[in-house]
């Protein structure tokens, strides 16, 4: 059973950093992209950043690029987000999602149940 | 970089109805194009992926077709359970954006 547990979300002040961490068990984790979304409150989905499954191509949103970086560790099952110059607009539900393939062209075929990231002061 | 619209935003319809969503691409796509279900307060689901291709364990009322720009999520027979979010998504390049969702809801 695919399983994603997302952790390290919390309160922080604006201009402050976090780093979230998604353990994933139930496959060969290094086989597959993988993505992180969010979801403010109230609003819909947006893809933040993904990242191949060897962990050699990664990708970001606009909104996030110079400011977060996806990695990963491939020998431990886990992926991570470093979130640097936190701003108001990044409050949301932070998702860690599995991708059907090696690479990021697949559909998103598991979810993590989310962890919560809060900016403010 | 690549837009993605769905419409409408919100439908309210009855059992039993056939309900039609729509997502346009602001240029070609191809198939690749997904669709997720995000029921209230649970995590997104996915529905269908190669713009046509069912998930499995997905019931068989739900269907995905179009090719291009044009692409339609349907729901033959519409469900008490079926009331969520629907959002489509491109993942043929980054950025992998995600349509702005329509809301359904049974009248």
């Amino acid at each position: 059973e695919v399983q994603l547990l997302e952790s390290g979300g919390g309160l922080v002040q604006p201009g402050g950093s976090l780093r979230l961490s998604c353990a994933a068990s139930g496959f060969i984790f290094s086989s597959y992209a993988m993505n992180w979304v969010r979801q403010a409150p109230g609003k819909g989905l947006e893809w933040v950043s993904a990242i191949s499954g060897s962990g050699d191509s990664t990708y970001y949103a606009d909104s996030v690029k110079g400011r977060f970086t996806i990695s990963r560790d491939n020998s431990k099952n886990t992926l991570f987000l470093q979130m640097n110059s936190l701003r108001a607009e990044d409050t949301a539900v932070y998702y860690c999602a599995k991708v059907r393939s090696a690479s990021i062209v697949g559909a998103t075929n598991y979810w993590g149940q989310g962890t919560l990231v809060t900016v403010s002061s | 970089d690549i837009q993605m619209t769905q419409s409408p935003s919100s439908l309210s319809a009855f059992v039993g109805d056939r309900v039609t969503i729509t997502c346009r691409a602001s240029q070609g796509i191809s198939n690749y194009l997904a669709w997720y279900q995000q029921k209230p307060g649970k995590v997104p689901k996915l529905l269908i992926y190669a713009a046509s291709t069912l998930q499995s364990g997905v019931p068989s009322r739900f269907s995905g077709s179009g090719s291009g720009t044009d692409f339609t999520l349907t729901i033959s027979s519409l469900q008490p359970e079926d009331v969520a979010t629907y959002y489509c998504q491109k993942y043929n390049s980054a950025p992998l954006t995600f349509g702005g969702g329509t809301k359904v809801e049974i009248k």
